[in-house]
């Protein structure tokens, strides 16, 4: 029982394309996040969401868009994709959002999802 | 501020010796530090926490120190093994005025463990 799944876990696409990785939990969290991992390993949030609403939008371009439709599911679309896009995503979750607001954010971090653009 | 600093950015240690890494913060409310380790190709894991109330804690072979005063934790392995070799990254709640708390991580330390 995967308890943070996303997928696809490789996807290599062409610059200009439109391309979506899905996350799902069932963990019963009520918090999700995408981070992004470049080559040097630095992993940096981009979104976070508390029972679908979005609480953390960090300074990613637009073509970065996130949908929650449900709070077991975070899913990050990415349009007209560019080189420097190419990296892991990973997806991660955490319990509530008590739990964020005291800052103890026990994160469960999904396989990751590399995307090559080429 | 946000940032999260972290030292070395690669170590090697020869099994059976001692590593130690080592970060600092710059946000004084910061409560809560992580540190995960990520294994080649695999998910940052959760290996041992320390809340802000706490000097230290320690989990068989791993120890994490935290010294608030100077805004800066450790995390200790004693009796290195082959499989602690990975990506080690520190975390650090950080308040922020637009978001609340969030985490917010070193750059990572790769660590080799040498047989």
């Amino acid at each position: 029982d995967t308890a943070v799944s996303q997928t696809p876990k490789y996807l290599v696409t062409q610059m200009g394309n439109d391309k979506s990785i899905k996350c799902e939990q069932n963990l019963g969290h009520d918090t999700m996040y995408w981070y992004k991992q470049d080559s040097k390993k630095f992993l940096k949030i981009m979104f976070s969401y508390n029972n679908k609403e979005l609480i953390i939008n960090e300074t990613v371009p637009n073509r970065f868009s996130p949908k929650s439709p449900d709070k077991a599911h975070l899913n990050l679309h990415i349009n007209s994709l560019e080189l420097g896009d190419s990296a892991v995503y990973f997806c991660a979750s955490s319990q509530g959002f008590a739990e964020f607001l005291s800052g103890a954010n026990v994160l469960t971090f999904g396989a990751g999802s590399r995307l090559t653009v080429l | 501020g946000e940032n999260v600093e972290q030292h070395p950015s690669t170590l090697s240690v020869q099994e059976g010796d001692s590593a130690v890494i080592k970060c600092t913060y710059s946000d004084s409310a910061s409560n809560y530090f992580p540190w995960y380790k990520q294994e080649l190709g695999k998910r940052p894991q959760l290996i041992i926490d320390i809340r802000s109330n706490v000097g230290e804690k320690k989990d068989q072979r791993i120890a994490v120190t935290l010294n608030k005063t100077a805004k800066h934790f450790s995390l200790h392995i004693t009796e290195t093994q082959p499989e602690d070799s990975a990506v080690y990254f520190c975390a650090a709640s950080i308040v922020t005025e637009k978001y609340g708390n969030k985490l917010v991580f070193g750059a990572g330390t790769i660590l080799r463990v040498k047989s």
